[in-house]
C-alpha cells in the first residue's frame, strides 16, 4: 500500500514533442506529490509538486495532471528538449508523518534533437 | 534559496576504514534529514530518517551500526559508515526539510563512494 508505480521505466521523445510520465499510487492518505528530475552523477532536483485539492498545476513547460479517484498522476513535459534529458522520480508523501517521502521507480528521457 | 551541500562529492576508501560524509543545509533550518541509497540506474532508497537532537529512524533492512547517523545541529547531519566493505560502494544522497508541515525535501548533490 505504501508503493508509487510509475511507468514508462524509458521514454525516448523528439524534440518539441511532449513527454508524458504517469504515476500511481494505492494509499488515500498520501497528500503531497512532487517530482524529482535528476541528471546523472547528480542529485534529484524538484520539479513540481502537487496536492490532492487541485486537478491540474502547471510551471512553465512542465504540467502534473491529477485523478484523486483514479490515484494516479502524471507529468506532462511539453515542447520537450534535448536538457529534459535526465530521469524523472515520481514520489508521495502523507501529512503528519515524518515526511518521508516514497518514491516511484523512474523513468529515463532521451529527447531526441 | 534551499541550497544543500554534500561533502565529500566522491571518495575512495580501502575496505574496512570508516567514510564520514556531511550534509548541510546551506540556507535554511533543517529540523528533519534523511539519507538515500541509490544504485545505478535505481530509485532512491531511503536508509534513515533524522530529527535534529534525536537519534535517527532506520529503514527496515539498514543496519544502524553500519550506518551511524549524526543530526547535531538544524543544518549539518552526518553519515558515517563504518568499517566499509566492497558492497558498501554506492551514491549516497542526503536530503533536508524545513519544518513540519514544510513537506518539500531539498536535495544534497550525492556522494560517490567506492570501496576498494
Amino acid at each position: 500500500q505504501q508503493q508509487v508505480k510509475q511507468s514508462p521505466q524509458s521514454l525516448i521523445v523528439q524534440k518539441g514533442g511532449i513527454s508524458i510520465i504517469n504515476c500511481a499510487y494505492e494509499n488515500t492518505a498520501f497528500d503531497y506529490f512532487p517530482w524529482y528530475q535528476q541528471f546523472p552523477g547528480k542529485g534529484p532536483a524538484l520539479l513540481i509538486a502537487i496536492r490532492p485539492d487541485v486537478s491540474e498545476k502547471k510551471e512553465g513547460r512542465f504540467t502534473i495532471s491529477f485523478n484523486k479517484s483514479a490515484k494516479q498522476f502524471s507529468l506532462h513535459i511539453m515542447d520537450s528538449q534535448p536538457g529534459d534529458s535526465a530521469t524523472y522520480f515520481c514520489a508521495a508523501s502523507k501529512a503528519g508523518n515524518t515526511g518521508k517521502l516514497i518514491f516511484g521507480q523512474g523513468t529515463t528521457l532521451q529527447v531526441k534533437p | 534559496g534551499a541550497v544543500v551541500s554534500q561533502h565529500p562529492s566522491w571518495v575512495i576508501c580501502k575496505s574496512g576504514t570508516s567514510v564520514k560524509i556531511e550534509c548541510r543545509s546551506l540556507d535554511f533550518q533543517a529540523t528533519t534529514m534523511f539519507w538515500y541509497r541509490q544504485f545505478p540506474k535505481q530509485s532512491l532508497m531511503l536508509m534513515a530518517t533524522s530529527n535534529e537532537g534525536s537519534k535517527a529512524t532506520y529503514e527496515q533492512g539498514v543496519e544502524k551500526d553500519k550506518f551511524l547517523i549524526n543530526h547535531a545541529s538544524l543544518t549539518l547531519s552526518t553519515l558515517t559508515v563504518t568499517s566499509a566493505h566492497p558492497e558498501d560502494s554506492s551514491f549516497y544522497i542526503c536530503s533536508a526539510r524545513g519544518f513540519p508541515g514544510q513537506e518539500t525535501q531539498y536535495f544534497g548533490p550525492g556522494t560517490r563512494l567506492l570501496v576498494l
